[in-house]
């Protein structure tokens, strides 16, 4: 009964290749969200989707592409990855005002 | 724009010693909530309170206790008689009600020292 469920855990590929991380929730929310956490620690937010509605791109190449098929899925494609990429990618959900509940991270490695 | 500040990038204590995290944020919206999370080394990020910006008492939780005050826009973390798992990263977040944005500061690693 995992509330925010994200896979997968471990993503490990090669420049150029293009790939998709899922991401589902339960817990009935209406907004769903992708942050990227950097080596450093840093959690920026990049996409936001209301109910399948984009309403934040947060200055990310197009190369990542969100999808929501519906309210409790947002997935997150990724063509031609590059080293940059490599991080850990939190998938999370919330209702407006309500703490953010987040998945338990992907962590992607580019090489 | 939003912003949130943690001045402090990393702090080192002896177990049982008291520790403040500090944070600082900015806002125009009248309306806003304060957040804080907490990243342990097994990655997962654990919601610990929130806080809305007409709300300015001070909160206290076991050992962890935070003081909100609007006049210095600052929402700092008070960690007593401090432990071991209390090490990890931890975040200080906001959000305006205007959108649904919630941007984090760039994180505390709080080491506690056996």
């Amino acid at each position: 009964d995992t509330a925010v469920s994200q896979t997968p855990k471990y993503l490990v590929t090669q420049m150029g290749n293009d790939k998709s991380i899922k991401c589902e929730q339960n817990l009935g929310h209406d907004t769903m969200y992708w942050y990227k956490q950097d080596s450093k620690k840093f959690l920026k937010i990049m996409f936001s989707y209301n109910n399948k509605e984009l309403i934040i791109n947060e200055t990310v190449p197009n190369r990542f592409s969100p999808k929501s098929p519906d309210k409790a899925h947002l997935n997150l494609h990724i063509n031609s990855l590059e080293l940059g990429d490599s991080a850990v990618y939190f998938c999370a959900s919330t209702s407006s005002g309500a703490p953010l509940h987040f998945g338990n991270g992907t962590r992607l490695t580019v090489t | 724009a939003q912003k949130v500040t943690q001045a402090q990038t990393e702090i080192s204590v002896v177990e049982k010693e008291d520790v403040t995290l500090d944070c600082v944020y900015e806002t125009r919206d009248t309306t806003y909530y304060l957040f804080w999370y907490k990243q342990p080394p097994s990655g997962e990020l654990v919601f610990l309170i929130r806080r809305n910006s007409f709300d300015e008492q001070n909160e206290i939780s076991g050992r962890y206790s935070w003081n909100f005050q609007k006049s210095t826009s600052s929402f700092n973390f008070t960690i007593t008689a401090s432990q071991v798992v209390d090490s990890a990263v931890y975040f200080c977040a906001l959000s305006e009600a205007a959108d649904d944005k919630i941007i984090f500061g760039k994180g505390t690693r709080l080491h506690i020292l056996p």
